[in-house]
């Protein structure tokens, strides 16, 4: 049974490259959340997504980023114009049910460094 | 709004010794959950425990128990006769029902066990 899968495990961009995160929930899971963790931080919510719908993105920046979770195929947390505060790890979980809480899996995470 | 405290930033022990790890929450629901979740060195997050307001009972598995007090707002961590595998960050979190596993995370507490 495969985990959260996330790709690619590191990323390193330039200032003002856009960097373009995957995230394969495990199978079965519609649900998937996006974090984000800042060095010496804890992780903090992003965005949370169904099949095709955005349903909370109250903790993306309003500039820059954006997300998706297309009917097939992986999520994508996409961040454009990257700059040096954007260097973080970007966890994607998984969950399978909706309104109450179930228990998130998450992935290894995504560490992007712009430089 | 929901915060999570974890005062103690960094703790080392030697192999064999007892550690409790601290978690304050801070939530206006009555319905909520608590979490504690393992980040060792290699980075991906590790489930350990799920905990739902309504269930004070203390829980043991194996080394590692849990202290729910409602009370005092608190859900500590207790690693019994610690490892040095044990080495890692420890992270303590808080959801409700209704957000869809929104979770909100605590500053993280690094423990270090040594021989």
């Amino acid at each position: 049974n495969a985990g959260v899968m996330q790709n690619p495990r590191h990323l390193v961009r330039r200032r003002g490259q856009e960097a373009r995160l995957r995230c394969s929930p495990m199978k079965g899971h519609s649900h998937v959340y996006w974090y984000r963790q800042l060095p010496e931080e804890g992780l903090k919510f992003m965005v949370y997504l169904q099949k095709e719908n955005i349903i909370d993105e109250s903790g993306m920046p309003k500039e820059r980023f954006s997300a998706e979770f297309p009917k097939e195929g992986p999520s994508i947390l996409r961040i454009q114009q990257v700059v040096r505060g954007d260097s973080a790890a970007y966890f994607c979980a998984s969950s399978s049910l909706t309104g109450m809480t179930g228990e998130l899996f998450f992935g290894e995470g995504s560490r992007l460094t712009v430089l | 709004a929901q915060k999570v405290t974890q005062a103690q930033t960094e703790i080392s022990v030697v192999e064999k010794e007892d550690v409790t790890l601290d978690c304050v929450y801070e939530t206006r629901d009555t319905t909520y959950y608590l979490f504690w979740y393992k980040q060792p060195p290699s980075g991906e997050l590790v489930f350990l425990i799920r905990r739902n307001s309504f269930d004070e009972q203390n829980e043991i598995s194996g080394r590692y128990s849990w202290n729910f007090q409602k009370s005092t707002s608190s859900f500590n961590f207790t690693i019994t006769a610690s490892q040095v595998v044990d080495s890692a960050v420890y992270f303590c979190a808080l959801s409700s029902t209704g957000t869809a596993s929104k979770l909100t995370f605590g500053t993280g507490t690094r423990l270090q066990v040594t021989l």
